[in-house]
C-alpha cells in the first residue's frame, strides 16, 4: 500500500496570492483530514471529510480557506489572499471508518511560506 | 475542552540510555482515545500506538513501552536503549469517541517533545 501523498511538498508565495494543495489518501480510506502545524506546535485540526461530505470544520478555518473532496478520493485545500500568518505546514491524514475510533495516517505535509 | 500537555520541550540523551516522554491529558469524556505519533525531520507523522480509556494495560512493543494511568491522566512513553534513529519530535494526542458514537474524529495534539539521541 502506498501511503498518504501530498503535493506540492513546498510552496513559496507572495502575500495576497491564492494557493492550492492536493492530498491523495490511502486508497481504501474513506475519511480524510486536514491539519495545520506551525513551528514548535502540534498539529491543529482544520477539517475532515467522509467520502465527499465535509463533516466537521474548525473555527480556525477562516473564510479564506476552503477544502473540497469532490469524488470522495483526493482532496484540495485552497487558501485565498494568503497572509504571512498562513505560513505553516499543512498536513493531510486519512483513515478507514470503523465502528469505534479510526487511526489516522499522515502524509509528509506541504510547507507553505508566505512572503 | 480537551487538552494535552507535554511538559518536556526537549530531551537529549546518549545512545543506549532509557528515556521517558511524559504526556498529561484533560478531558471530561468518559470514553476517549490516546495516541502517540513520531515526527522525524522529514516531517511525516508516524503512528505509534492507540489506546482507549477502558484499557489501562501497559503495552510493550520492542524497545517501546507505554504506561497509561487514568488516576493521574497520564500516558507516558518510554524508549529503552535509545538509538540515534529515535531522534524525532514525539506527539501525544487525544480524541473523544468517534463520530459513530456521537463524538468527533479530530485529534488534539500536545506541543511535542523533541528527543535527540547522541551517539
Amino acid at each position: 500500500d502506498t501511503g498518504v501523498s501530498q503535493n506540492p511538498r513546498h510552496k513559496i508565495t507572495k502575500r495576497g496570492q491564492n494557493v492550492t494543495f492536493r492530498c491523495d489518501p490511502i486508497s481504501e480510506h474513506n475519511r480524510l483530514y486536514w491539519y495545520r502545524q506551525t513551528l514548535g506546535q502540534g498539529p491543529e485540526f482544520l477539517t475532515y471529510f467522509q467520502n465527499e461530505a465535509q463533516l466537521e470544520k474548525s473555527r480556525l478555518l477562516s473564510d479564506r480557506f476552503s477544502a473540497e473532496r469532490p469524488k470522495g478520493s483526493f482532496s484540495t485545500l485552497e487558501i485565498q489572499r494568503t497572509e504571512q500568518g498562513d505560513s505553516a505546514m499543512y498536513l493531510c491524514a486519512s483513515s478507514l471508518a470503523s465502528g469505534v475510533k479510526d487511526t489516522q495516517y499522515f502524509g509528509p505535509g506541504t510547507r507553505l511560506t508566505v512572503l | 475542552a480537551q487538552k494535552v500537555t507535554q511538559a518536556q520541550t526537549e530531551i537529549s540523551v546518549v545512545e543506549k540510555e532509557d528515556v521517558t516522554l511524559d504526556c498529561v491529558y484533560e478531558t471530561r469524556d468518559t470514553t476517549y482515545y490516546l495516541f502517540w505519533y513520531k515526527q522525524p525531520p522529514s516531517g511525516e507523522l508516524v503512528f505509534l500506538i492507540r489506546r482507549n480509556s477502558f484499557d489501562e494495560q501497559n503495552e510493550i512493543s520492542g524497545r517501546y513501552s507505554w504506561n497509561f494511568q487514568k488516576s493521574t491522566s497520564s500516558f507516558n512513553f518510554t524508549i529503552t536503549a535509545s538509538q540515534v534513529v529515535d531522534s524525532a519530535v514525539y506527539f501525544c494526542a487525544l480524541s473523544e469517541a468517534g463520530e459513530t458514537q456521537g463524538g468527533s474524529e479530530k485529534l488534539v495534539f500536545g506541543k511535542g517533545t523533541k528527543l535527540t539521541v547522541n551517539p
